[in-house]
Order: structure tokens, then sequence, then C-alpha cells
């Protein structure tokens, strides 16, 4: 059974302050990592995928990369709009184009 | 692109009655549709995954006779909550995903649903 660990579950952050969010993951055969936003009250908000170890994605403030066991979402110099819950999910061979996803990471961050 | 739109946003409705919620890929034609239920503060649960044409597969323990799935086309399923009850007030979200032949298929959420049922 595929399986994604979350964490930070929340983070607060200053304005400018650079962190980074943690995805760890088990499953069988891994044929993509995903990233979404999602906002309170609204669907998640695509914002990368991953397919192999060693992979980098970069969006503004955002950058994603991936291990053969974690991803990590990088966010540079955030600013309060970048303020939202941070899901990662996986797509496994076994499971099909089903996604599994994390608990999700809320980010506050404050101006 | 790559968008999609899911109607009513909100919807209060007395328990006994049923609810429709229709999801729709508004510029691309979505083989696979998959429809999530979450609850405040936790993550999404995926409910059933509906292909066009075919019937839907539901996750285990989620009950096909209460949540029925209709996928009538390429860019359009929809969702019926049939008697509802107070214990089905969630939000729903829909997604849809391009099959454009990838090996990986990226799923692409509509805004999301509120049902409250009184």
């Amino acid at each position: 059974e595929d399986q994604v660990t979350q964490s930070p579950e929340a983070l607060r952050l200053q304005e400018g302050e650079s962190s980074s969010l943690n995805c760890s993951y088990t499953v069988s055969g891994l044929r993509g990592l995903f990233w979404y936003r999602q906002d309170p009250g609204k669907g998640p908000e695509f914002l990368f995928t991953l397919y192999s170890a060693g992979e980098e994605k970069e969006k503004e403030r955002l950058k994603a990369t991936l291990t053969k066991k974690e991803s990590f979402l990088h966010i540079t110099a955030p600013k309060p709009e970048d303020s939202a819950t941070y899901l990662c999910a996986v797509q496994s061979g076994a499971a099909g184009n089903k996604l599994t996803f994390g608990g999700g990471t809320r980010v506050l961050v404050k101006p | 692109g790559a968008v999609v739109s899911q109607h009513p946003s909100r919807v209060i409705c007395k328990s006994g009655t049923s609810v429709k919620i229709e999801c729709r890929s508004l510029d691309f034609q979505a083989t696979t549709m998959f429809w999530y239920r979450q609850f405040p503060k936790q993550s999404l649960m995926l409910m059933a995954t509906s292909n066009e044409g075919s019937k839907a597969t539901y996750e285990q323990g989620v009950e096909k006779d209460k949540f029925l799935i209709n996928h009538a086309s390429l860019t359009l399923s929809t969702l019926t909550v049939t008697s509802a009850h107070p214990e089905d007030s969630s939000f729903y979200i829909c997604s849809a995903s391009p099959g454009q032949g990838s090996i990986t298929d990226t799923q692409y959420f509509g805004p999301g649903t509120r049902l409250t049922v009184l």
C-alpha cells in the first residue's frame, strides 16, 4: 500500500524567511510525485510533477526536488501570498492513475 | 489551460433529499475523472474513479448506492448524494485527467462544492 507522510504539519514563517517542506513516500513503482497548493475553501492547484530521482522543478519562489525516498518543496524568500496548505501526492504502478495524498503542510507567512 | 469547474459551489439541503454536483473539464477532454471528499483540516480522500461510458470504481467503504456517479461525456461527470444526511456534510472536490497517453496523468482539480445537510 502506498504511503505518503508530510512534515511539518504546520509552518509559520516571517516574510523572507526561506524554508523547506518534506514529503516522504513508500510506493510500489513510482510513476510520478505531485505537489499541489490548496487555499482555504478551494480545490488544490497543480504546482509540479516529478518523475525520477534527481529531478528538480521551479516556479517563482518554489522549487521541488525528488530523491528515491522523499521530495522537498523549498520556498525561497516567501511572501504572505504564499500562505496555503501544500499537498504532496504519489502515483504508483500498483495503483494505476490514482493519487495517494499526504496530510499536507499548512504554511503561514507573516509580513 | 486545464480548467475544471464544479457546480454548485455551495448547497444546503434538508435531510433525506438528493443533491447533484456537476464537474466539467472546460478546455480538455477527460478520459478519467475522480471524486474526493475532504473534512476540515484533513487531506483529500478518494471516493471513486470514473471513466467515460463505464461504471465508476468506488473505494473501499464508499457506498455506491449512496454516492451515484455518472460520467456521461468526456467533459462531464456528476455525483449525486442520495437521501443525504447530516453526516454527508463535507467538501466534495472533483478532478479530471487529460489522459494524453503519457505514463503519468496529472489530475487537475475543480474548486470544490460545500455540502451542508440540515
